[in-house]
């Protein structure tokens, strides 16, 4: 069964900086498609990014973009000028190419400190 | 927003008791899923449904059980809840199909405490 590990709890950012997030995932299959979701505190859960496996390039949408490894497993979430609404959980997710199923890490909580 | 709705929202109760939690859609999605949400365990993957009748395990499926006998509304049942049961449930949608890299559309959650 695939795996997805987020080695970071909690990480805090300065506001305007820019903040990385770790996620490592386990899987023996070639196509397949990783995503970040943002959960503020309102519990909503929030598509951020998604990196389909085939493509090399790294996917952007604005201030956040992804450090995609796939040698390595990992796919790592860059937030770039930090804003106090960035402050959320933020998981990592990743979905078999061969069915819809997500399997999450355990999350990583951003404060944005002021 | 996709229009993805569940009720309750909020609901405490006590073991022993039968629980039932709604998730209804508008967008007419194939395919959705229960999730339970824990500390410590980001959201693990309990039933989904891939079409009218269809149903199928995740992960912590033990203790759960599912219908959907129409595309919009997708039930979750404890039979008999328990503590270890207590969580945020969220239900979410998703087209599916060949694309491939689909969405999935979260629900807002419902938290259950069980006592």
């Amino acid at each position: 069964a695939q795996t997805v590990t987020q080695s970071q709890p909690e990480m805090s950012v300065q506001e305007a900086e820019t903040v990385t997030l770790s996620c490592t995932y386990d899987t023996s299959e070639s196509d397949y498609y990783l995503f970040w979701y943002k959960q503020p505190p309102s519990r909503q859960m929030i598509l951020v990014i998604r990196q389909e496996a085939y493509k090399q390039q790294n996917a952007t949408e604005n201030r956040f973009s992804v450090n995609f490894q796939k040698a390595a497993k990992s796919f790592s979430l860059k937030i770039s000028d930090s804003q106090l609404g960035d402050a959320a959980m933020y998981f990592c997710a990743y979905r078999s190419g061969g069915n819809e199923k997500l399997t999450f890490g355990t999350g990583t909580r951003l404060t944005i400190i002021p | 927003d996709a229009g993805i709705t569940q009720s309750p929202r909020h609901k405490v109760t006590e073991t022993g008791t039968p629980v039932t939690l709604r998730c209804h859609q508008t967008e007419n999605h194939r395919y959705m899923y229960w999730y339970r949400q824990d500390p410590g365990h980001g959201l693990r993957l309990i039933h989904y449904s891939y079409g009218v009748k269809d149903t199928d395990k995740g992960e912590v499926s033990d203790g759960y059980s599912v219908s959907r006998s129409k595309t919009e509304d997708f039930l979750l049942t404890l039979e008999s809840a328990t503590s270890s049961q207590t969580s945020v449930y969220f239900c979410a949608i998703s087209e599916g199909g060949l694309a491939g890299g689909n969405e999935q559309f979260f629900g807002p959650g419902t938290r259950l405490t069980v006592l």
